[in-house]
């Protein structure tokens, strides 16, 4: 595998159940991201872990939970969710510091998870 | 917060032929980052080309090059040469250095090329 995975691409799930989405990067990066894309309404950030601690949570419901066990893995665990949170998740990672100084910051993105909820 | 403005929800262009995307973003950051994403049908989302604020040169990826005016705080990506390929949304984003380092997009442009 290279590059950013995420599995599963599609999932339908109701708004009582629980599921998680499973982000994986293999480009040795330090910071990885959730974003959320609706329809109509641009990218948004979601939540940031940088050298797995979370530095960002940009006010999203508690019923999205992340999880960044180490450095090359991200969860989103989900329950009770609503209708209007179908989407596509996407997943990012970066390299916000090198010891060479020549940081350059781009995101690699995965294909995404998208997710109906019924 | 960032805000960044795309005006064309659409735009269409011919194979071979040249178009330009605009961005326009508000942020009273000195030293910031600016992109180009580009979404296929397939989802992926790539990366097209980057600035860094600090540069005055703007930024070229062979058909790809950006015209960055810092003053007027625009962010155009100008695709020379229209492949079918081309065909996609692109998204402008704006990031600004340590601080979460998350990027702010626009509503982006959804690009066709037609032969």
């Amino acid at each position: 595998e290279t590059g950013v995975t995420q599995t599963p691409r599609h999932l339908v799930m109701g708004m009582t159940n629980k599921k998680s989405l499973k982000c994986e990067q293999h480009l040795g990066h330090n910071a990885m991201y959730w974003y959320k894309q609706s329809a109509k309404k641009p990218l948004e950030l979601m939540f940031v872990y940088s050298l797995e601690e979370r530095v960002e949570n940009n006010s999203v419901p508690s019923r999205f939970s992340p999880e960044c066990p180490n450095s090359s893995h991200l969860f989103l665990h989900l329950h009770t969710l609503q209708p209007e949170d179908s989407a596509l998740y996407l997943c990012a990672s970066s390299q916000t510091y090198k010891p060479s100084g020549s940081d350059s910051y781009e995101q690699y993105f995965g294909p995404g998870t998208r997710l109906t909820v019924t | 917060a960032q805000t960044v403005t795309q005006s064309q929800p659409e735009m269409s262009v011919q194979e071979a032929e040249t178009v330009t995307l605009s961005c326009t973003y508000d942020t009273s950051e000195n030293n910031y980052y600016l992109f180009w994403y580009k979404q296929p049908p397939s989802r992926q989302m790539i990366l097209v080309i980057r600035q860094e604020a600090y540069k005055q040169q703007n930024a070229t990826e062979n058909r790809f090059s950006v015209n960055f005016q810092k003053a007027a705080k625009s962010f155009s990506l100008k695709i020379s040469d229209s492949q079918l390929g081309d065909t996609a949304m692109y998204f402008c984003a704006f990031m600004k250095p340590y601080s979460g380092y998350a990027l702010n997009f626009g509503k982006g442009t959804s690009l066709l090329v037609t032969p």
